[in-house]
């Protein structure tokens, strides 16, 4: 068990209709970032945020979005979505210092996952 | 560019040492990661080595680095079949962000 909790765990939607997976930070962590899983593929990193803010992004359109709260817990929205949308999103959480204007990172602990299903 | 690769699927027979290994192309890479991944769970972290280094061992564990041919290599070492699983190669180079580069995963199977 990593501290990181992801609902739900299971989910199915449609084309074009819109989703809203969470994620719960392990205590402590200020960065969480998220994963798209398709099936039989290694994991595939879709954007990262660090207090709040999103500090980097991957290949993904723009249709994917998130959020980071206060409490360091996170959204990650999906738009318009499509069939290839189908996956195992992950979250993963770690600690990031600042020191001398360079950021400083430690291990990234990852949540079990939810399952979106796009028929 | 950011590519990491890895074969797809290993067969040992339990007790024997399996070796996974793994090709990346970036040589700024400054981590190497393992990952195991079991059935319905997520990633798990085995182990990682900084780019600087040519071996680490952590129990059943070595990680072998070979910087000049951007290979790196897991070894179980009386692998149980507890470690059958799916077992990623990853890749951070650090500056930035924290983006991970994950390989395919290679599909672990021990024989009883």
């Amino acid at each position: 068990e990593t501290g990181v909790t992801q609902s739900p765990t299971h989910l199915i939607k449609t084309r074009g209709q819109q989703v809203t997976l969470r994620c719960s930070s392990q205590s402590g962590h200020n960065t969480v970032s998220w994963y798209q899983q398709a099936l039989g593929q290694g994991p595939q990193f879709i954007f990262q945020y660090y207090r709040e803010e999103e500090n980097g992004r991957g290949n993904f359109p723009p249709r994917f979005s998130g959020l980071q709260f206060p409490n360091y817990s996170s959204e990650l929205n999906v738009n318009a979505l499509e069939l290839d949308d189908s996956a195992l999103y992950l979250c993963a959480s770690s600690l990031v210092g600042a020191s001398g204007g360079s950021l400083f990172y430690n291990e990234q602990f990852f949540g079990p996952g939810t399952r979106l299903t796009v028929l | 560019g950011e590519d990491v690769e890895q074969s797809l699927f290993l067969s040992v027979r339990e007790g024997d040492s399996s070796v996974i290994n793994c090709t990346y192309t970036d040589s700024s890479s400054t981590y190497l990661y393992w990952y195991k991944q079991e059935p319905g769970a997520g990633l798990q972290l085995l182990t990682y080595i900084f780019s600087n280094m040519d071996m680490k061992q952590d129990q059943r564990l070595t990680v072998l680095l070979n910087k000049k041919d951007k290979h790196l290599s897991l070894r179980i070492a009386d692998t149980q079949t507890g470690d059958s699983a799916i077992y990623f190669c990853a890749e951070w180079r650090s500056g930035g962000y924290q983006k991970v580069t994950f390989g395919i995963g290679t599909k672990l199977q021990v024989i009883p």
